[in-house]
C-alpha cells in the first residue's frame, strides 16, 4: 500500500525557516517524480515544486522560487522541502504527492508572530 | 502570470449529469497541458481522478470521465451520487510548471 507521511510542520515566526519531510513506502520511491502542494486555510490547492526521480530536474512556482528548496534522498525513501524566509501567507497544509496520483495527509505550517 | 479558471460552484440533482471545465489564460487547453482532475472532500486530502486528459486511475468510478471541450479541459459526472458532493480541482502543465485551477464546489441537491 502506498503511504506518504509528511512531518516537520509547526509554528514559526515570519522570516524563519522550516524543513518538511515526507516518508514514502509501498512503492519504488526512486522511480517516481514527486511534488509538493499546499492549501491555505479555506483556500484552493497551490502547486509548489516538482522533482524528477533522479533529482536532475526541478521546478518551482514563482511564489516560492528562491525561498523554498525541494530535494530527495532515494536511499532513505524521503522527500524534503526546505522553506526559508517564511511569510504569513505561507501558512497552509503542505502535501507530499507521488507524481499526481497519491497524496499524503499533509502537515500544517503556521507562520505567525 | 498563468491563470487556470474553473466554475466557482455548480449544483446538480442526484442521478443527473454535470460538466466541470478548466480554462487556461494562455489560450485553448490541449492534451499537451496534460490535464489532471482531483476531488477533495472536507477534512480530507485530495484524491486523483483523471490524468492526461481522460485516463482514469484504478479507483476512479466509471461515472467520472475527462475530455477536451471547446478549448477547455472538462470533467463530466454522469449519474451523480450524493457522495460526489465535493470540491474539484484541475491541474495543467506548463513546460514543467504546474498550475491548479481555483476549484469548483459541486453541490448535489
Amino acid at each position: 500500500e502506498v503511504q506518504l507521511v509528511e512531518s516537520g510542520g509547526g509554528l514559526v515566526q515570519p522570516g524563519g525557516s522550516l524543513r518538511l519531510s515526507c516518508a514514502a513506502s509501498g512503492f519504488t520511491f526512486s522511480s517516481y517524480e514527486m511534488n509538493w502542494v499546499r492549501q491555505a486555510p479555506g483556500k484552493g490547492l497551490e502547486w509548489l515544486s516538482y522533482i524528477s526521480s533522479s533529482a536532475t530536474t526541478i521546478y518551482y512556482a514563482d511564489s516560492v522560487k528562491g525561498r523554498f528548496t525541494i530535494s530527495r534522498d532515494n536511499a532513505k525513501n524521503s522527500l524534503y522541502l526546505q522553506m526559508n524566509s517564511l511569510r504569513v501567507e505561507d501558512t497552509a497544509v503542505y502535501y507530499c504527492v507521488k507524481g499526481t496520483d497519491r497524496w499524503g495527509q499533509g502537515t500544517l505550517v503556521t507562520v505567525s508572530s | 502570470q498563468t491563470v487556470v479558471t474553473q466554475e466557482p460552484s455548480l449544483t446538480v440533482s442526484p442521478g443527473g449529469t454535470v460538466t466541470l471545465t478548466c480554462a487556461s489564460s494562455t489560450g485553448a487547453v490541449t492534451s499537451g497541458y496534460y490535464p489532471n482532475w482531483f476531488q477533495q472532500k472536507p477534512g480530507q486530502a485530495p484524491r486523483a481522478l483523471i490524468y492526461g486528459t481522460s485516463n482514469k486511475h484504478s479507483w476512479t468510478p466509471a461515472r467520472f470521465s475527462g475530455s477536451l471541450l471547446g478549448g477547455k479541459a472538462a470533467l463530466t459526472l454522469s449519474g451523480v451520487q450524493p457522495e460526489d458532493e465535493a470540491d474539484y480541482y484541475c491541474l495543467l502543465y506548463y513546460s514543467g510548471v504546474r498550475v491548479f485551477g481555483g476549484g469548483t464546489k459541486l453541490t448535489v441537491l
